[in-house]
C-alpha cells in the first residue's frame, strides 16, 4: 500500500540554524500539507500546497517557514532560523483530488529538537 | 490558540468490550469529519470518515456517528483489542472543496485496552 514517507525521523539542531524537513507524498496525490504537533498537544495545521503554490497557511507559518516541491516527488519544509519553540513533531500529509475523496494520509513524522 | 497541555482524557476498557470515544466540534460550517488513530511516535492513521449529509457510517469494527444538531461526533469500536490502544483524534474540515481540506484537529482521547 502506498504511503507518505518523511526524512529524517529525528533532527537535532542548534537555535538559529536552518533545517529542511523532507517528505515524499503518495505518487498520484495533488494536495500536500504540513502539520506540527508539540509534545502532548493536538496536531496543528501549518500550510497547504497545490499546483506548485501555497493554498493556505496558518498563523504559525510565518516568514521563517517556506515550502517547496523541488521535483516531481519531494515536498520540503524549511525553517530558516530555528527557535526553541519550533521543537515538535512535523507531519507531512497528502491527498488525492477526486470527487468524494478527501482523506489526508499522514507520514510518520520528523521529530525536530531545537537546542 | 487553545493550549491542551500534557493531560489527555483517557478511556480504559477491557479487551473485548466496546469503546466509545466522543468529540465536540466547534464550527457548524464543517462538513467533513475524520477520525485518526495515533500510536506513540507515529503519524495520525486514518480510521474512518463521514460527511455532513450522513449521520452514521460503519467500517468493520468501527462506527462513526455524527449529530449535527449538537455538533458532536463519536467513534465506536466493537470488541476492542489491545492493538486499538492509541490516542484518537477527531478532525474537521471546513468548506469542503474550498479550503483544500485543511484539517482542524480535536484534543485527542487516549484509549487504553486492558487484556
Amino acid at each position: 500500500e502506498p504511503e507518505v514517507t518523511q526524512t529524517p525521523s529525528h533532527q537535532v539542531t542548534q537555535m538559529g540554524q536552518e533545517v529542511i524537513l523532507r517528505c515524499v507524498p503518495i505518487s498520484n496525490h495533488l494536495y500536500f500539507y504540513w502539520y506540527r504537533q508539540i509534545l502532548g498537544q493536538k496536531v496543528e495545521f501549518l500550510v497547504s500546497f497545490y499546483n506548485n503554490e501555497i493554498s493556505e497557511k496558518s498563523e504559525i507559518f510565518d516568514d521563517q517557514f517556506s515550502v517547496e516541491r523541488p521535483d516531481g516527488s519531494n515536498f520540503t519544509l524549511k525553517i530558516r532560523s530555528t527557535k526553541l519553540e519550533d521543537s515538535a513533531m512535523y507531519f507531512c500529509a497528502s491527498r488525492v483530488q477526486a470527487f468524494g475523496t478527501d482523506t489526508q494520509y499522514f507520514g510518520p513524522g520528523t521529530r525536530l529538537t531545537v537546542l | 490558540g487553545e493550549s491542551v497541555g500534557l493531560h489527555l482524557p483517557t478511556l480504559s476498557v477491557q479487551e473485548g468490550d466496546n469503546s466509545i470515544i466522543n468529540c465536540a466540534y466547534s464550527n457548524s460550517a464543517s462538513d467533513y469529519f475524520i477520525w485518526y488513530k495515533q500510536e506513540s511516535g507515529k503519524g495520525p492513521q486514518f480510521i474512518i470518515d463521514i460527511r455532513s449529509n450522513m449521520d452514521k457510517r460503519q467500517s468493520q469494527r468501527v462506527t462513526v456517528l455524527l449529530n449535527k444538531t449538537v455538533k458532536h461526533l463519536s467513534l465506536q469500536i466493537a470488541a476492542t483489542q489491545p492493538g486499538d490502544s492509541a490516542v484518537y483524534f477527531c478532525a474537521e474540515n471546513i468548506d469542503y472543496g474550498g479550503s483544500q481540506g485543511n484539517l482542524i484537529f480535536g484534543k485527542g482521547t487516549k484509549l487504553s485496552v486492558k487484556p
